[in-house]
């Protein structure tokens, strides 16, 4: 099975803090995708890549990055945290509309 | 661009009791159809999928889905469900074009005995 792996289960950081959320898959998915859950929202596309060192922005990248320098990496990046950016989020690795997801990294912007 | 509506916030349905999830979608071309189940603390789990033909879907854990192209919908359905079955429901219609996923806004199932 794919496995989709989220460094951080549960994170708590301080605002203006620069973070990074980290995502690794292990089975070679050329694409990869960030999305934020809230409760009464969903799932907000948030960033995605097809390849390495490709970008493409989903339906809310305003105060988002993204980096993957390697295939099997995807980063997200909050570059000055903020008390809206409170959330759940979660991780995808696709190949063939087969999305795996991770569990997720609850953070918390105090 | 696509977009899913899930009516219900939230569903109580009794332990052996049939149970039917209602989503809309709107999506100018043939849809592609996901239903996701999220368990407390548990990333998305597939339940069933459609892309073409029969327009009712068989998915995993006693679940089905019906297309109806006419008016836009994809219900999910079981016939008797099991306190198992509580937790988070998500309908999502992909884009053709970029592998994107849209999805509803969850309806939250709770079993009660």
């Amino acid at each position: 099975d794919v496995k989709v792996t989220q460094s951080s289960r549960y994170l708590v950081k301080r605002t203006g803090e620069k973070v990074f959320l980290e995502c690794v898959q292990d089975m070679d998915h050329e694409n990869m995708f960030w999305y934020r859950q809230d409760p009464g929202l969903g799932l907000r596309l948030i960033y995605f890549s097809y390849d390495v060192k490709m970008k493409e922005k989903g339906d809310i990248p305003e105060g988002y990055s993204v980096s993957r320098e390697k295939k099997e990496r995807f980063s997200l990046i909050l570059e000055s945290a903020s008390t809206n950016q409170t959330s759940m989020y979660l991780c995808a690795s696709m190949r063939g509309w087969g999305y795996t997801f991770g569990s997720g990294t609850r953070l918390t912007v105090v | 661009a696509q977009s899913v509506t899930q009516p219900d916030i939230h569903i109580t349905v009794s332990e052996g009791a049939s149970l039917e999830l209602r989503c809309n979608y709107s999506y100018g071309a043939t849809p592609y159809l996901f239903w996701y189940v999220q368990s407390p603390g548990q990333g998305l789990q597939l339940l069933l999928k459609y892309f073409s033909g029969d327009t009712l879907v068989q998915g995993i854990k006693g679940f089905e889905a019906e297309f109806k192209r006419s008016q836009s919908s994809f219900n999910l359905r079981k016939p008797s469900v099991h306190w198992s079955d509580a937790a988070e429901y998500f309908c999502a219609v992909g884009a053709t074009a970029d592998y994107k996923l849209s999805f509803g806004a969850g309806t939250t199932v709770t079993v009660r005995a």
